[in-house]
């Protein structure tokens, strides 16, 4: 399978555990992002990055928050001190340039 | 920041006929308009988008159709089939530069055969 790709595809964790995640994107691509979808709602856009520069972070991203995208190739998002409001769908997705951004299988979080 | 309104939030309609999802965005400077479909437990996948220089586009079953003035965009799915059942999102962004998507709130879709 040549798309983009993350793992895990589910974790559960308790309240206040650090997780992270990671997102292998579409190799030619240059340009990574991060969304968060929760249930009955539209992905919302976090953070994303073009090569290893992290160009934009959203208001939703608050400082337990933080990803990374060492060499420009995959990405990692850890979140510190996870919360129930956490708890989501989170997608990454991948375009080359302004192109078609292409979305990963998204990795389900539960904060028990 | 942009902000992007999408209706209806659930359709049905019988195998055959067309459906319709409308969109409103907020931001002027927003130029790039694509959909994507998201089936159950799927990822979204786009099915078709349009820049701010064309009022409308085709692509076999399915057009989308832009007023830039009015700032809305539709989404026109014909001879619908029960495969088109799923979720379907607008989204708007600016085509140069930051370019991360701003996503409307989804239109379940059920093609009832």
């Amino acid at each position: 399978d040549t798309g983009v790709s993350q793992d895990p595809r589910h974790k559960i964790t308790k309240r206040g555990q650090n997780v992270t995640f990671r997102c292998d994107p579409i190799s030619e691509h240059n340009r990574l992002y991060w969304y968060r979808q929760t249930l009955g709602q539209g992905p919302e856009f976090l953070t994303y990055f073009q090569n290893e520069a992290q160009l934009e972070k959203s208001r939703l991203l608050s400082d337990r928050f933080s990803a990374e995208r060492p060499k420009g190739s995959f990405s990692t998002l850890e979140i510190q001190r996870t919360e129930q409001g956490d708890s989501a769908m989170y997608l990454c997705a991948s375009s080359f340039l302004q192109g078609e951004q292409y979305f990963g299988p998204g990795t389900r979080l539960t904060v028990t | 920041g942009e902000n992007v309104e999408q209706h209806p939030s659930t359709l049905s309609v019988q195998e055959g006929d067309s459906a319709v999802i409308k969109c409103t965005y907020s931001d002027s400077a927003s130029n790039y308009f694509p959909w994507y479909k998201q089936e159950l437990g799927k990822r979204p996948q786009l099915i078709i988008d349009i820049r701010s220089n064309v009022g409308e586009k085709k692509d076999q079953r399915i057009a989308v159709t832009l007023n830039k003035t009015a700032k809305h965009f539709s989404l026109h799915i014909t001879e619908t089939q029960p495969e088109d059942s799923a979720v379907y999102f607008c989204a708007a962004s600016q085509d140069t530069g930051r370019r991360a998507l701003t996503f409307g709130s989804g239109t379940r879709l059920q093609v009832q055969p």
